[in-house]
């Protein structure tokens, strides 16, 4: 899977959005964009992913550039409760015929900090 | 739909004992994975199955880890004997199905620390 890179982390005041970058400048045509984000004391959790069209659904937007080497995860107001570490992961879905089971690896994350 | 469920959520052991974590996945998902999330770091791949089958490992310390997964539902990770850099939560997830679009969800992890 291709390697992705992003802050460290990052500050948003509360009912502002938050725009979170992710450079993933070595992924492959076939890869796709994933984001997930992990509260302090939970699982990861599930956000967004696309592969080269921008997606919208109930709990973010997902803009990724023409040449597919970075992306943007976009918290269009965000609340207290949006303060976690957020995770750009970029992964070959699995197939049926076996050949790819979907690896999903983690990297540091951009620890987001939303304030009053 | 009922989550993934772990237990225990804690534990605590002395080194050189042995511990074990247990990992009921949503029902009729395939994928089954297990992670070590280190203090302060992102989560790391130590297992992932396919049904009851291994289809990656690599990151799993083989001499004293190991992993099960009977009749493709449950799971069960076992560590013999414990270090005390064992000591992170071992988080559980699993995916509907093989291919195509595969969104893990995750349990609340077992958090181990190993004194």
């Amino acid at each position: 899977d291709a390697k992705t890179t992003q802050p460290t982390s990052m500050d948003c005041a509360e009912g502002r959005a938050a725009n979170l970058p992710c450079n993933h400048s070595t992924i492959s045509g076939n890869e796709y964009v994933y984001w997930y984000r992990q509260i302090h004391s939970q699982g990861p959790q599930y956000i967004i992913h696309g592969l080269k069209n921008n997606e919208t659904n109930e709990m973010a937007s997902l803009i990724i550039t023409e040449d597919r080497k970075s992306s943007t995860l976009i918290l269009p107001h965000a609340t207290l409760r949006d303060t976690a570490v957020y995770y750009c992961i970029v992964r070959v879905p699995g197939n049926a015929g076996g050949t790819s089971y979907g690896k999903l690896t983690f990297g540091q994350g951009t620890i987001l900090t939303v304030h009053p | 739909e009922a989550g993934v469920a772990q237990s225990p959520r804690y534990k605590i052991i002395e080194k050189r004992q042995s511990v074990a974590f247990w990992c009921n996945p949503i029902s009729g998902h395939a994928t089954l994975y297990w992670y070590q999330q280190i203090l302060g770091q992102g989560p790391k791949l130590l297992i992932q199955f396919q049904n009851n089958g291994v289809v990656d490992d690599s990151q799993l310390p083989k001499d004293r880890f190991s992993a099960e997964r009977l009749k493709g539902v449950d799971s069960t990770l076992k560590i013999q004997p414990a270090k005390l850099e064992d000591s992170a939560v071992y988080l559980c997830a699993s995916s509907p199905r093989t291919g195509g679009y595969t969104e893990a969800f995750f349990g609340q992890g077992t958090r181990l620390t190993v004194v």
